[in-house]
């Protein structure tokens, strides 16, 4: 089965910790994404990679960092400077805009990550 | 910039009742348009799109169009069931953007 797969589904994060929350597609995609999800807003990007070795902040970017060393990972870290990292954590991916001559490319996502802190 | 409004919820409906959820955008060019799902406790599912002006994009009984004059793309569903309570979210993208542009989503419950 094609999809995307983020682990843990729950993360509970200590004062001081940094914690890292994985994504993986096996879509052949160029493109992800990390988006927060807070309760009664819409989606904010907070990183996006458009291709293995380059990513770009999003508008939240602070407090987080990402890495993007093979085609199919995209793992976010929340580190400690991020104040109020309680949220949803969703990541997504596309097939990049080369790929869609430009065009809307849709983004598919995964079941996202529950971050909690202690 | 790019924005997104929603009808503000929560919606509450019975089943079979028809069901619309309004979105409006505001863009400059001519951005894509899309509604995506989000079951409890999930992620979400792309719903439906529509790439162009007057396009009708379509799923599981829902439906949308891309009203260019109105800047517009509300949620249309015939007769809802039980299983479509959901947050529902609409999003539009310009050509040669990578970012998603959200609305805040609007939460439908449908009793039976």
């Amino acid at each position: 089965d094609g999809g995307i797969t983020q682990s843990p589904k729950y993360l509970f994060r200590k004062e001081g910790q940094n914690v890292t929350l994985s994504c993986e597609q096996n879509l052949n995609h160029d493109a992800m994404y990390w988006y927060r999800q807070d309760p009664g807003q819409g989606l904010r990007l907070i990183y996006y990679s458009q291709i293995v070795n380059d990513f770009q902040k999003g508008d939240i970017a602070e407090g987080y960092s990402v890495s993007r060393e093979k085609k199919e990972s995209f793992p976010l870290t929340v580190t400690s400077a991020q104040k109020n990292p309680t949220a949803f954590y969703l990541c997504a991916s596309s097939m990049g805009l080369s790929a869609s001559g430009g065009r809307a490319e849709t983004q598919y996502f995964g079941p996202g990550t529950r971050l909690l802190v202690l | 910039g790019n924005s997104v409004t929603q009808m503000e919820g929560p919606v509450t409906l019975s089943e079979e009742a028809f069901l619309t959820i309004n979105c409006t955008y505001t863009a400059t060019g001519y951005p894509s348009l899309f509604w995506y799902v989000q079951y409890p406790g999930e992620g979400l599912q792309l719903l439906l799109k529509a790439t162009k002006a007057d396009d009708k994009g379509s799923n599981k009984g829902f439906e949308a169009t891309y009203r260019k004059e109105t800047t517009s793309f509300h949620l249309e569903k015939g007769s809802v069931q039980v299983s479509d309570s959901a947050v529902y979210f609409c999003a539009l993208k310009r050509p040669n953007d990578y970012k998603l542009s959200f609305g805040a989503g609007t939460t439908v419950t449908v009793r039976a």
